[in-house]
């Protein structure tokens, strides 16, 4: 499994853009990047996955290097709701996904 | 939308006791996953199925758990006897192909005596 590095913590104003980065230089090239995130008190929730060129979706964009060693997901307006437990996951094609830390992000009023 | 749900919500039970913690995946889904998160940890995989066998499991999931999928609709995660370290939220999941995302329920709380 790709070892994968993200801050422990982040913070952000409500309303402001917030670029959660993720290191996983280990990544094998039919890996595809997840992220999850985990709200208080409830099971994880998909955020959005690719695997070369940026994705977008309602959520979420995801921004992936060109030599897929680090990816940054961007919150375009962070909300309230948005206080999560953030995962970056690189998962090949049995799909399991191997959850690190993450990043616990505070979102501020 | 279509959601997945666990029963029950919270389970209490003694050491050494069997369990039984039950899940509906989506309907069209194929895939499904058990994981457990111990209270400030993280989440742990236990074990993938699919096509009526076990897929993949972790060290965790040794001889004392199983799984079962005894009708269409239900998911379940048996533990035999179970243990002190036992005790932590049980999270079922399941996906509808390869490389769609999984989609968790809202896990079951576990707790030994």
């Amino acid at each position: 499994d790709a070892k994968t590095t993200q801050p422990n913590s982040m913070e952000s104003n409500e309303e402001e853009p917030v670029h959660l980065p993720c290191n996983h230089s280990t990544i094998s090239g039919t890996d595809y990047i997840h992220w999850y995130r985990q709200l208080p008190s409830q099971g994880p929730e998909y955020v959005i996955h690719g695997l070369t060129s940026n994705v977008n979706n309602r959520m979420a964009s995801l921004a992936i290097a060109e030599d897929r060693k680090s990816s940054t997901l961007i919150l375009h307006r962070a909300t309230l709701r948005d206080a999560a437990v953030y995962y970056c996951i690189p998962a090949g094609n049995n799909n399991d996904m191997r959850f690190g830390a993450g990043t616990r992000l505070t979102v501020k009023p | 939308e279509p959601e997945v749900t666990q029963t029950p919500s919270h389970q209490v039970t003694q050491m050494g006791q069997e369990v039984i913690l039950r899940c509906v995946p989506i309907s069209n889904h194929l895939y499904f996953y058990w994981y457990r998160q111990i209270l400030g940890q993280k989440v742990e995989f236990l074990v993938s199925f699919y096509n009526n066998e076990i897929s993949e499991k972790s060290e965790i999931f040794d001889d004392q758990f199983s799984v079962e999928r005894p009708d269409g609709s239900n998911f379940t995660l048996k533990i035999r006897s179970t243990k002190l370290e036992d005790s932590a939220m049980y999270f079922c999941a399941s996906r509808e192909q390869v490389y769609n995302e999984q989609f968790f329920g809202p896990g079951t709380r576990l707790t030994v005596l």
